[in-house]
């Protein structure tokens, strides 16, 4: 079936640090892509999307391409801060689906001063 | 623009009682889509209501019910709970749910409401 698989964490980074969080997919057709970031004690935001391949989403400096051939959509920004310590879900969304965000299991990143 | 809301943000209950939670979408969004969230199984999606009608329904027992009103509000129910009901439970509006052509329809989520099983 459909799947996301992110790379495990916690991650810990030192403030201005690059970030990279993984995130890989398997899904039959042309899902759309997402990233979602949840703040502690918080519901889920939408980061950024990416609808077909080579398209890029961006976000308040985070990034990802949508990568068809490699079935990818990593999370990277350049210089993070310690705001930015949160979980962030990577999730698919299949054409024609309803309501069903398909999501892996997040990531937490920790943003030391 | 108000949010999506959700009420109420904390619940405790024993095993075996029911549950009721509560969710007002965006206004003017007529999908609401509902997940379980859990340290172990993650992020799962529980059904979606669009026009007070379920369209979508993942892997959940029949315990696990929802409706929409005619305003778009809904409600999901859970009876006869058990330990492993607790979780956060979120609730998700979109214009329409549907992922199409044009691209998805971006599904914004509330705080969630926090059920505590004993």
């Amino acid at each position: 079936g459909d799947s996301v698989t992110q790379m495990e964490g916690p991650v810990t980074l030192s403030e201005e640090a690059f970030l990279t969080i993984n995130c890989t997919y398997t899904a039959t057709g042309y899902p759309s892509l997402f990233w979602y970031v949840q703040y502690p004690g918080e519901g889920l935001q939408l980061l950024l999307k990416a609808t077909k391949a080579d398209d890029k989403g961006s976000n308040k400096g985070f990034e990802a391409t949508y990568r068809k051939e490699t079935t990818s959509f990593h999370l990277e920004k350049g210089s993070v801060q310690v705001s930015d310590s949160a979980v962030y879900f990577c999730a698919l969304s299949k054409r024609g689906s309803q309501g069903n965000l398909i999501f892996g299991k997040g990531t937490k990143l920790s943003v030391k001063p | 623009k108000a949010g999506v809301t959700q009420t109420p943000r904390y619940l405790i209950k024993t095993r075996g009682q029911q549950v009721t939670l509560s969710c007002s979408p965006i206004s003017g969004h007529r999908s609401v889509s509902w997940y379980q969230q859990t340290p172990g199984q993650g992020l799962q999606f529980l059904f979606e209501y669009f026009s007070e009608t379920q369209r979508n329904k993942g892997n959940f027992p029949g315990r696990f019910s929802g409706r929409q009103f005619s305003n778009s509000r809904s409600e999901m129910n859970v009876s006869t709970l058990e330990l492993g009901d607790s979780a956060l439970y979120l609730c998700a509006s979109s214009w329409t749910g549907t992922s199409g052509g044009a691209g998805p329809d971006t599904q914004y989520f509330g705080p969630g409401t926090r059920l505590t099983v004993l």
